[in-house]
């Protein structure tokens, strides 16, 4: 299954409202997660099974879809947050990520 | 919570193999599965291949089949990553990741919960 995200890159303001978004090649029953990888660290799970929050991840990051589109939400942005963001589909094996999403600070 | 530490940087020449090791702590070693993920430079994130469980079969990503070999010791909580017949292009920091594993109906189980801990990486380097 191929997962496709876009955009590749996106620039925005400390405060801003960020989506990203995820299409699978085939339908994934809902198997899908949202990780956040900063430079020199290990991903970080945000989200898993399309919109449940991950513990200690704040209410700011939300996610949602179904079928083959999904959406990561990154509401009032806060320096933190600029990082690479990737999907995960698990619904069959290979797992498969996204490409990528890259959010720098305008 | 739970922690994945790895094993150190590594440089081989192309054509040797190396082994990765991944001790896990937190939590019931035998509940979890466990994956392996690389990040290449100028690259996202691959998935090389996992298991659902320490005692089953191991399922990977095609591009690795051949050159990828999976293995747990229960004993010591640790889970290992060997790769083979290394190529420059094999230079990556490679993760191990575990998760709680989710069935479906039928019974297919797969990482339902995500990854939820990492391992700090293991830098390889491949050069002659």
């Amino acid at each position: 299954i191929q997962m496709t995200q876009s955009p590749s890159s996106v620039s925005a303001s400390v405060g801003d409202t960020v989506t990203i978004t995820c299409r699978a090649s085939q339908g994934i029953n809902g198997w899908l997660a949202w990780y956040q990888q900063r430079p020199g660290k290990a991903p970080k799970l945000l989200i898993y099974a399309v919109s449940t929050l991950q513990s200690g991840v704040p209410s700011r990051f939300s996610g949602s879809g179904s079928g083959t589109q999904f959406t990561l939400t990154i509401s009032s942005l806060q320096p933190e947050d600029f990082a690479t963001y990737y999907c995960q589909q698990s619904n069959s094996f290979p797992i498969t990520f996204g490409q990528g999403t890259r959010l720098e600070i305008k | 919570q739970g922690q994945l530490v790895q094993s150190g940087s590594e440089v081989k020449k192309p054509g040797s193999s190396v082994r990765v090791s991944c001790k896990s702590s937190g939590g019931i070693f035998r509940s979890y599965g466990f994956s392996w993920v690389r990040l290449a430079p100028g690259q996202g994130l691959e998935w090389m291949g996992g298991v659902l469980s320490i005692s089953g079969t191991p399922n990977y990503a095609q591009k690795f089949q051949d050159r990828v070999t999976l293995s747990a010791d229960e004993s010591t909580s640790t889970v290992y990553m060997e790769l083979s017949s290394l190529r420059s292009d094999d230079t990556a920091i490679y993760y191990c990741a575990r998760g709680r594993i989710g069935y479906k109906v039928g019974g297919e189980g797969n990482y339902f919960y995500g990854l939820d801990v990492w391992g700090q990486g293991t830098t390889v380097t491949v050069s002659s």
